[in-house]
């Protein structure tokens, strides 16, 4: 199973960048996003589509539907420059599945 | 606060064995609620699982890796472990330890360890 993240996406302060994870029928799986800053391990910012950790702000937002799930951000700020992967299990082969990863630049 | 820290040797010479342990703190591994999992980084490059466990020994590999890896757990340490077998340069990677919130491994980590660079060199 393979999950398909842009390598890039660009956006200037205080806009909103959406990051795409395609994948077949990927809206009949639960998604998982993590942000990982540089130097830094994965942070799990958003969990089964669309839900929270605790401490994530609510600027970060997730859906996911058909072919795509996407992680939304909006008022994005500086610190929200990072690296983010998006993860399934693939229950076909029961495996965990990671998307090539997003590096989200702000402007 | 539940804390994951991996240890073993940041170096490894090709063909040979890569050991890895991961230590939880604040937290049982014993806990019915969790599978414990490792992920992988190449410099430069995306995350990639390895594999993971549950405190009873029940493991998920990675198809990839499956015939190389073993992931043991050892309750009363409250560790777990990473042996990957006949390492080559490709192997080199940052190494993470993580806990999968899910009790059958198949949902989100929600909590990783700082992870820890193995370089595969002679």
């Amino acid at each position: 199973y393979v999950l398909t993240q842009p390598p890039s996406v660009s956006v200037a302060p205080g806009q909103t960048a959406s990051i795409t994870c395609g994948g077949d029928d990927i809206g009949s799986k639960s998604v998982h996003w993590y942000q990982q800053r540089p130097g830094q391990a994965p942070v799990l910012v958003v969990f089964d589509d669309s839900d929270r950790p605790s401490g994530i702000p609510e600027r970060f937002s997730g859906s996911n539907s058909g072919n795509t799930a996407t992680l939304t951000l909006t008022r994005v700020e500086a610190g929200d420059e990072a690296d983010y992967y998006c993860h399934v299990w693939d229950s076909s082969s029961d495996h965990v599945v990671f998307g090539g990863g997003t590096k989200l630049t702000v402007l | 606060q539940l804390q994951l820290q991996e240890s073993g040797p940041g170096l490894v010479k090709p063909s040979e064995t890569l050991s890895l342990t991961c230590t939880v703190s604040g937290g049982s591994i014993s806990s019915s609620s969790y599978y414990w999992g490792w992920i992988r980084q190449p410099p430069g490059k995306g995350l990639e699982w390895i594999g993971s466990i549950y405190y009873s020994g029940s493991t998920y590999y990675n198809p990839s890796l499956k015939s190389r890896v073993t992931i043991s757990v050892d309750t009363s340490k409250n560790q777990f472990s990473l042996k990957l077998s006949s390492v080559t340069a490709a192997d080199t990677a940052v190494y993470y330890c993580a806990r999968d919130i899910g009790a059958v491994g198949t949902s989100e980590f929600d909590s990783w360890g700082q992870g820890t660079l193995v370089t595969v060199s002679a």
